[in-house]
């Protein structure tokens, strides 16, 4: 079975400052990992993904996340934090099987920047 | 991105009364859909996978008769809480698979806040 594992719920940083939101996984095949972020009263947009080949992976907005299987770990991270990056995100793993895979998410992690 | 609507976006009803919600995919066609429920400070988890045209899959310990989805068409999913409790109050939220897109890329709705008195 696949699961995400979120540290901190809560992550504050300066505006300027670098971000890092980690993400540890769970899973007995490779895994293919996601972050989406959430904007308030928005659905969750998707920021990057991995699925196979270079394990780092640049998404939107000036954030990445490295692949380390060493680790199990997907963190997120930008270098310069943005004022409108305050929201909050989820890390999720593809649970495979079945007609339909399906994304099992973490609980999530509320980012707020400060000036 | 492609872009997927809810609604309503807040809904507040009476215990024992039953509640729809929709769930539309407004530039594509999404044969998937799927319904989440998010409590506070918790995971999105999984309710049930809709197909068009076809039944939808419930997760283990989701009711589907408490939690009836219909997928009628490309563009447009339900879910009724019906005979809602307190207890089902809660974040709703939908989410539809592009099959145009990128492999298992999912477009999420802004959810539904229900609030069941």
């Amino acid at each position: 079975a696949q699961s995400v594992t979120q540290l901190g719920s809560h992550v504050s940083v300066s505006e300027g400052a670098l971000v890092l939101l980690r993400c540890n996984y769970s899973s007995s095949v490779p895994p293919y990992l996601f972050w989406y972020v959430q904007y308030p009263n928005q659905g969750l947009q998707l920021l990057l993904k991995y699925t196979t080949g270079a394990t780092l992976v640049k998404g939107i907005n000036g954030f990445e996340a490295e692949f380390k299987k060493s680790e199990t770990s997907f963190h997120l991270t930008k270098p310069s934090a943005h004022m409108s990056d305050a929201a909050e995100y989820f890390c999720a793993v593809r649970s495979l099987g079945g007609a339909t895979n399906k994304l099992i998410f973490g609980t999530g992690t509320l980012l707020a920047v400060q000036p | 991105g492609a872009v997927v609507s809810q609604h309503p976006s807040r809904v507040i009803c009476k215990s024992g009364t039953s509640v729809k919600i929709e769930c539309r995919s407004l530039d594509f066609q999404a044969t998937t859909m799927f319904w989440y429920r998010q409590f506070p400070k918790q995971s999105l988890m999984l309710m049930a996978t809709s197909n068009e045209g076809s039944k939808a899959t419930y997760e283990q310990g989701v009711e589907k008769d408490k939690f009836l989805i219909n997928h009628a068409s490309l563009t447009l999913s339900t879910l009724t809480v019906t005979s809602a409790h307190p207890e089902d109050s809660s974040f709703y939220i939908c989410s539809a698979r592009d099959p145009g897109a990128l492999t298992d890329t999912q477009y999420f709705g802004p959810g539904t806040r229900l609030t069941v008195l």
